[in-house]
């Protein structure tokens, strides 16, 4: 394992459709957070785990985003009834919670909703 | 509220040339980092600075964090086609260390070969 990994690069899917996205961190890293990026904007924080915790959500992230990190490993970002406005690319980055000034971020996963 | 703004947004160069990206806030930060995007691909961590007044070098990259620590700056030297991309810089949100970031806008670079 050399970086973070998401799956699916790109989904593209119908206006009130259910996607999830799966994030795998780096192994030996505790902390994982979710960011959206919109087209020529910087990522903004959406939310983060340490470990299975999840510490703290943004207000970005309405009651149709749920995240999860079970046993602390992989994490799932699920949105519901998918909106346009949801189109986005979603950023997932993992850090060491001790020293962990730098994150490392995945290939990201594009969103596009028709 | 913390901000960083990122100026210029756009930059369109030919290769060979210099330019300077920058970083600033009203607000101070205990470190800054720089990272580099291509399309469709995640940010990828080129330096963290932490020390007001720090200056880093990375081949023909060079980044100063200023003295007080609210501004930063990428120079590049004799930009390449390869060195075209969204250049950003992110700072720890708040006091708390949680290591959230914020990030500025972006500065989209160009390098024309």
């Amino acid at each position: 394992d050399t970086g973070v990994s998401q799956d699916p690069r790109h989904k593209i899917t119908k206006r009130g459709q259910n996607v999830t996205f799966r994030c795998d961190p780096i192994s030996e890293h505790n902390r994982l957070y979710w960011y959206r990026q919109t087209l020529g904007q910087g990522p903004e924080f959406l939310t983060y785990f340490q470990n299975e915790a999840q510490l703290e959500k943004s207000r970005l992230l309405s009651d149709r985003f749920s995240a999860e990190r079970p046993k602390g490993s992989f994490s799932t970002l699920e949105i519901q009834r998918t909106e346009q406005g949801d189109s986005a690319m979603y950023l997932c980055a993992s850090s060491l919670a001790l020293g962990g000034l730098e994150a490392f971020f995945g290939q990201g996963t594009r969103l596009t909703v028709v | 509220t913390q901000l960083l703004e990122q100026s210029p947004q756009f930059l369109s160069i030919q290769e060979g040339e210099n330019l300077t990206v920058y970083c600033n806030s009203s607000s101070v930060f205990s470190s800054l980092q720089w990272y580099r995007q291509e399309p469709g691909e995640g940010p990828v961590l080129l330096v963290t600075v932490v020390t007001g007044g720090e200056v880093k070098k990375l081949k023909r990259l060079t980044f100063q964090f200023g003295d007080a620590r609210k501004d930063s700056s990428l120079h590049i030297t004799a930009a390449q086609p390869g060195d075209t991309g969204l250049y950003l810089c992110a700072g720890p949100h708040g006091s708390s260390n949680t290591g959230k970031l914020i990030f500025g806008q972006g500065t989209t670079l160009q390098v024309k070969p």
